[in-house]
């Protein structure tokens, strides 16, 4: 089965600076990765995705690169912001399920 | 559209009793997806509708936990007799095809 956990449980970043996320996934068959962001109290918000067929994808400040050689994903943020702060998950597609497999998350903490 | 809804926001009930939660999804998202999340970790899949039909459920589905979409629009999600286990935040989610889950701000649960 799918498994996907982070390296790291927090991330203590200065504003301004860029932070990278990392994730670790064991399923090879996994063709599908989502990267959310959740603030105390809410639900995951969606940041960005990217499919196996994709090494990188690009969005407005995030950038995911995907190694499917090392079964590795990282989430990259530019310029750290304040509102950045927030636990960040990965999660990736079962393979032949509509499943999302979620990894225990990292705690990203901006400091001003 | 202010995106997936989720009712209540917070429930504290006696163990023993029974919970009943509501989630609307995005008006024209056909798959809605329940999961729970405790804290400090990521969400965990319970159950999936396409339209009506509820076509996958988690081990974690207990006999105890029922969900219906009965006209294929907004879900119930019931858990029977409940246990202090059972305490956790239910996430809801929605999407028009499988790619880009959107989730609600869920409900958490406490059972004292």
């Amino acid at each position: 089965g799918e498994s996907v956990g982070l390296h790291l449980p927090t991330l203590s970043v200065q504003e301004g600076d860029n932070s990278i996320i990392n994730c670790a996934y064991s399923n090879s068959a996994s063709d599908y990765f989502i990267w959310y962001k959740q603030e105390s109290g809410k639900g995951p918000q969606f940041i960005i995705d990217i499919r196996s067929n994709m090494d990188k994808r690009q969005g407005q400040r995030v950038t995911v690169l995907l190694n499917k050689t090392v079964k590795h994903l990282s989430l990259q943020i530019a310029a750290t912001q304040p509102g950045d702060s927030a636990v960040y998950f990965c999660a990736g597609l079962q393979g032949g399920s509509e499943k999302l497999v979620f990894g225990k998350g990292t705690k990203l903490t901006v400091n001003p | 559209d202010t995106g997936v809804s989720q009712n209540p926001r917070h429930k504290i009930t006696k163990r023993g009793q029974n919970v009943t939660f509501r989630c609307d999804p995005i008006s024209e998202h056909n798959r809605l997806y329940w999961y729970r999340q405790t804290l400090g970790q990521g969400p965990e899949f319970l159950t999936y509708f396409q339209n009506e039909a509820q076509l996958e459920k988690s081990r974690l589905l207990s006999d105890r936990f029922s969900a219906e979409r009965p006209k294929g629009s907004f879900s119930t999600l019931e858990i029977q007799r409940t246990e202090q286990g059972d305490s956790a935040m239910y996430l809801c989610a929605s999407s028009r095809e499988f790619y880009g889950y959107t989730f609600g701000s869920g409900t958490r649960l406490t059972v004292v």
